[in-house]
């Protein structure tokens, strides 16, 4: 069974540019998360996502950040325009239970802003 | 609101050593707690939970039990090796309040033969 997968591992762009990155959870999973990690710092949480809906955003730093799940499968967050604040790792999770700790987590996606 | 305090690395250790990463927790009700941990070049993975009080969460012989009295989840393992060497995060969920895991810095742990 494959698991969550994301992709860009890495990506580097300027500031001002537009970046997206793209999560593929478990199949079968309806949860999708996203959380993001700044270097020094906790990992945070920033949304959540039931099939298609938007459960909980409320970790979404700005207006900056735009989160989608095309049909309730795979999701994107696009970060436009990026800040150099925006750099860390985003990691993206899934799990079958809404209510749970238990996730299954991608490799996670470092994005570097300059 | 709830957060996670967790011992600060990088921890250095030689193979065959005991190994405590500590951490404690502040939250209300009853949360659940989790380790888990990111091996070089993988992503998060779930290592041990522990659902609550007094419950013994144990993987690939880590251990961590559940202190409501001290409020901690301590990560221990008797005798560590070159392979165990990852970044360890110590984690709480409580389903009766944000509902979402709340992280503590992790702690980067380095095994040597």
């Amino acid at each position: 069974e494959a698991g969550v997968t994301q992709f860009p591992s890495h990506s580097v762009i300027e500031k001002g540019q537009t970046v997206t990155l793209r999560c593929d959870p478990i199949s079968g999973h309806d949860n999708l998360y996203w959380y993001r990690r700044v270097m020094g710092k906790e990992i945070k949480f920033l949304l959540h996502f039931v099939k298609e809906s938007k459960q909980d955003e409320s970790g979404m730093p700005n207006n900056r950040f735009l989160a989608e799940r095309t049909g309730g499968t795979y999701s994107t967050l696009k970060v436009q325009p990026a800040e150099l604040e925006d750099s860390g790792v985003y990691f993206c999770a899934s799990s079958q239970s809404r209510q749970t700790g238990e996730l299954f987590f991608g490799e996670g996606s470092r994005l570097t802003v300059l | 609101g709830d957060s996670v305090t967790q011992m600060e690395g990088p921890v250095t250790l030689s193979e065959e050593a005991f190994l405590t990463i500590n951490c404690t927790y502040t939250a209300t009700g009853y949360p659940s707690l989790f380790w888990y941990v990111q091996y070089p070049g993988e992503g998060l993975q779930l290592l041990l939970k522990a659902t609550k009080a007094d419950d013994k969460g144990s993987n690939k012989g880590f251990e961590a039990t559940y202190r409501k009295e001290t409020t901690s989840f301590h990560l221990e393992k008797g005798s560590v090796q070159v392979s165990d060497s990852a970044v360890y995060f110590c984690a709480l969920y409580n389903a009766g309040n944000n509902r979402k895991l709340i992280w503590g810095l992790g702690t980067s742990l380095g095994v040597n033969p």
